[in-house]
């Protein structure tokens, strides 16, 4: 089961920052916060992810609150190949070599970056 | 480009009959996933396989199987194919350590007339 609520669809401008948030008010201590992204029927692209830090790379930013119930992903300057799918995801934290856990994903938010 | 190859990229094939799915994960991964993504389902896992030794198992058919060989390379084996079975099928890696990320390929397309 999904632990994770997020918006079925957002829209963002093209040069603006998108803000998508996520919920997920009964994540647990060892679990961590992913985000993925799936463009038109691709493999999912893996972003970033975060356990309690505000973290950034490359694509994005993942700023988590303090209480660890909610995240925010932010795409500092959105472009037209951002459209996609993202997907929030509360993973736990693998405890054995080899049993890094899987990926449970639920149904996203459709993001539309409109030129 | 995520490292990890699937092939094939489309596969039409008829009700009843039998397919593999192949999947190369990225180098040094030991970790490989199966997920199915069909139109009213979204994104299923159905197995994992850790260096060879299934890991873990979602709702995966007893149609379907998978192994990974000593390469660490994947298949997924579909039988007795029905209509619903149609989806795209995804292989994603990983090192297998605590907590990295999976890569994902982009996938077999399988339709079954």
């Amino acid at each position: 089961d999904a632990k994770t609520t997020q918006p079925p669809s957002m829209d963002c401008a093209e040069g603006r920052a998108a803000n998508l948030p996520c919920n997920h008010s009964t994540i647990s201590g060892n679990e961590y916060v992913y985000w993925y992204r799936q463009i038109h029927s691709q493999g999912p692209q893996y972003i970033i992810h975060g356990l309690k830090n505000n973290e950034t790379n490359e694509m994005a930013s993942l700023i988590i609150t303090e209480d660890r119930k909610s995240s925010t992903l932010i795409l500092p300057h959105a472009t037209l190949r951002d459209t996609a799918v993202y997907y929030c995801i509360v993973r736990p934290r693998g405890t054995t070599q080899g049993g890094s856990e899987k990926l449970v994903f639920g149904k996203g938010t459709k993001l539309t970056v409109n030129p | 480009d995520s490292g990890v190859t699937q092939t094939p990229k489309h596969l039409i094939t008829a009700t009843g009959q039998r397919v593999t799915l192949r999947c190369s994960p990225r180098s040094g991964d030991l970790s490989v996933y199966w997920y199915q993504q069909s139109l009213d389902q979204g994104l299923q896992f159905l197995i994992q396989y850790y260096n060879g030794e299934e890991r873990a198992k979602g709702n995966i058919l007893e149609r379907f199987s998978a192994q990974q060989f000593p390469d660490l390379h994947s298949e997924l084996n579909l039988s007795s194919l029905e209509l619903g079975d149609s989806a795209l099928y995804f292989c994603a890696s990983n090192e297998g350590l605590y907590n990295s990320p999976l890569h994902f390929g982009n996938g077999t397309r399988l339709t079954v007339t």
